[in-house]
């Protein structure tokens, strides 16, 4: 099994809502990461988890929570978020930190 | 500072060969990478340099020179689906990736 799978695949969130997006690997997977790309740009780092602890946090706002319940699990909670805040989080993973990454197919968020 | 260029655009007949270069400035340099992503869909890994030299896979193979901090993607017998965004990224203790090229095969 390959695969990095994200739920929902679209979200659309008002700005005094709370939401989360989940990301699932099995693959052994050590290190996950969250990431946020808006349209026509690189995937942009927010998180990275190593061995299910936080390693990097890249001065991402606090309305952005992470959380690695365990080693095949990644979660963002979301909570008053800004319209800028609409873009594709994409979650990853790789056998360690720096290697080859997998990428989910990602979540549409819109805020509204 | 970190920071990688590479081409914005490019355009191709199908068939043809293409070839995407990546410039980087980083500190802690170990590698090259490569990803491709198709419109609405996920990055992709195609390949990885750590050494210098070619690294070949299928159509598509990959370049680096260490010492001049420039790599190329290289396409070969393009088609159609090689349409989309193709991303050099650094690893370092994270991946930083560049702004990305766009290629676009044209029949």
């Amino acid at each position: 099994d390959t695969e990095v799978t994200q739920t929902p695949k679209h979200l659309v969130m008002g700005m005094t809502n709370k939401k989360s997006l989940k990301c699932e690997q099995h693959m052994g997977h050590r290190a996950m990461y969250w990431y946020k790309q808006k349209a026509k740009k690189p995937p942009e780092l927010m998180f990275v988890y190593s061995y299910e602890k936080l390693s990097i946090n890249e001065s991402v706002p606090s309305r952005f929570s992470p959380e690695c319940p365990n080693s095949s699990l990644l979660n963002l909670h979301l909570h008053a978020l800004q319209p800028e805040d609409s873009a594709l989080y994409l979650c990853a993973s790789s056998s360690r930190t720096g290697d080859e990454q997998y990428f989910g197919p990602g979540t549409r968020l819109t805020v509204t | 500072g970190q920071s990688l260029e590479q081409p914005s655009e490019v355009t191709a007949v199908e068939g043809a060969i293409v070839q995407i270069n990546c410039t980087y400035q980083t500190s802690g340099f170990y590698g090259l990478s490569w990803y491709q992503q198709h419109d609405g869909g996920a990055p992709t890994f195609l390949s990885y340099n750590g050494l210098d030299g070619l690294e070949e896979t299928g159509r598509f193979s990959s370049f680096l020179s260490r010492s001049d901090s420039y790599g190329y993607l290289l396409l070969q017998e393009l088609q159609m689906k090689d349409s989309a965004s193709y991303f050099c990224a650094v690893k370092g203790g994270k991946l930083i990736f560049g702004q990305g090229t766009e290629l676009s095969v044209k029949p």
